[in-house]
């Protein structure tokens, strides 16, 4: 079955450390994406990929780093420099970026910061 | 200005009724995609159903269809015969299609509760 998968599910982190956040997509998307999700909010983006080995910030990019080294994987760190990086994260993908494109979501990851 | 607004914050059905939910928006462009999703309590964000401004007819999805009122901006979103299982918020979100890449803009949302 092709879809989005996100590890870990949920992942616990210590003041001052960095985590990576896994997103794989098996749907041959160009496009993919990161959200971040805040209670009783919306989504916001954090960064987005149109194509392998580029990508750009989005809206709340600070303190967040990602790579797109394949077409199947978009990685997000959230890093030491995210002053509130407890949220629920989703990542996306889509096969193109035009108005028609439809995107579609992970199950998401809920970063703790303890 | 809110680019898409959700009136909202909670609504009520009784399992096998038709509701609706809200949804305006705010667009310049002639070109744009209205979206809808479900987000469970388990967070995944579903793909619900979509509509172009260009359009012609309502979109339909099985128990989904989409209310579109170009002229009034509006995109209710409405879900027949209910079940217990609609119970979830529901976000309506747009992309516009000027030039360059456009971000996908959601709503804060509907929560829904279908009760027996």
């Amino acid at each position: 079955d092709g879809g989005i998968t996100q590890s870990p599910k949920y992942l616990f982190r210590k003041e001052g450390q960095n985590v990576t956040l896994s997103c794989e997509q098996n749907l041959n998307h160009d496009a993919m994406y990161w959200y971040r999700q805040d209670p009783g909010q919306g989504l916001r983006l954090i960064y987005y990929s149109q194509i392998v080995n580029d990508f750009q910030k989005g809206d709340i990019a600070e303190g967040y780093s990602v790579s797109r080294e394949k077409k199947e994987s978009f990685p997000l760190t959230v890093t030491s420099a995210q002053k509130n990086p407890t949220a629920f994260y989703l990542c996306a993908s889509s096969s193109g970026t035009g108005f028609t494109d439809t995107q579609y979501f992970g199950p998401g990851t809920r970063l703790t910061v303890l | 200005a809110q680019k898409i607004t959700q009136t909202q914050p909670g609504m009520f059905v009784q399992e096998k009724e038709a509701v609706t939910l809200d949804c305006t928006y705010d667009t310049s462009d002639p070109s744009y995609g209205l979206f809808w999703y479900k987000q469970p309590s388990s967070g995944e964000m579903i793909f619900l159903i979509y509509q172009g401004s260009y359009d012609q007819q309502n979109a339909t999805e099985g128990r989904y269809s989409l209310n579109f009122q170009k002229a009034r901006k509006s995109a209710n979103l409405v879900i027949s015969a209910s079940q217990l299982g609609d119970s979830a918020m529901y976000f309506c979100a747009m992309r516009e299609a000027r030039f360059g890449f456009q971000k996908l803009v959601f709503g804060t949302g509907t929560r829904l509760l279908v009760s027996p």
